[in-house]
């Protein structure tokens, strides 16, 4: 059990325009969902957390405008890169916690964003 | 603010041999402390979670060890094997911060044959 998916597993578009990144748990319900970025080379940065039905809170220095976060239902979480730009290029990773199991995180395969 | 730190950043060894990746957090208030592994282009596989009560924990040829009061975690690996080559991550759950992980930039691990 606690399988997370994520959808696409690779992106590419162009400048501009908006691209919308699915994260999915296929066997369990999620009270808590986050959204992390990878640069090459570099760590996982979270960028928000996201409760089912609320509002994301958002990671210091990550625009809200920009990163979109809507947790729609308890196994669905979307990222929304709008009006994208080539410095949004990254490797955008998901994870999800179960009720009452809130301590272990359950990572996604990640989703590769190239902005031409 | 929680910092994590990984040494080496790199290290490339012969097939057999048993080696050390260090971690180390400057702030030793954790709930607990996980190692990842992470293929190139994939997402994060759990490998150990040991809690901020706990010392170590093993599983197969790993082993994992907590010292929460100076900050510092190892993970063992024995008898190393080709299919280890990947980046492993290490991340702490700080008690500052609920439920988020904060990550070091990880060791990149190639094993050789």
């Amino acid at each position: 059990g606690a399988v997370v998916s994520q959808h696409p597993s690779w992106v590419i578009c162009k400048s501009g325009t908006s691209v919308k990144i699915e994260c999915r748990s296929l066997d369990f319900q999620a009270t808590t969902m986050f959204w992390y970025r990878q640069f090459p080379k570099q760590s996982l940065m979270l960028m928000a957390t996201s409760n089912e039905g609320s509002k994301a809170t958002y990671e210091q220095g990550v625009e809200k405008d920009k990163f979109l976060i809507n947790h729609a239902s308890l196994t669905l979480s979307t990222l929304t890169v709008t009006s994208a730009h080539p410095e949004d290029s990254s490797f955008y990773i998901c994870s999800a916690t179960r009720p009452g199991q809130g301590i272990e995180q359950f990572f996604g395969p990640g989703t590769r964003l190239t902005v031409l | 603010k929680q910092e994590v730190t990984q040494i080496p950043a790199a290290l490339s060894v012969p097939e057999g041999e048993n080696l050390v990746l260090n971690c180390s957090f400057t702030d030793s208030a954790i709930y607990n402390l996980q190692w990842f592994r992470q293929d190139p282009g994939k997402g994060l596989t759990s490998l150990l979670l040991i809690q901020s009560s706990q010392r170590e924990q093993t599983s197969g040829r790993l082993n994992a060890s907590l010292d929460k009061s100076s900050g510092r975690s190892t993970l063992y690996i024995a008898a190393s094997q080709p299919g280890d080559s990947a980046t492993y991550l290490c991340a702490v759950k700080p008690m500052e911060y609920g439920n988020k992980l904060v990550f070091g930039a990880g060791t990149i691990l190639r094993v050789k044959s």
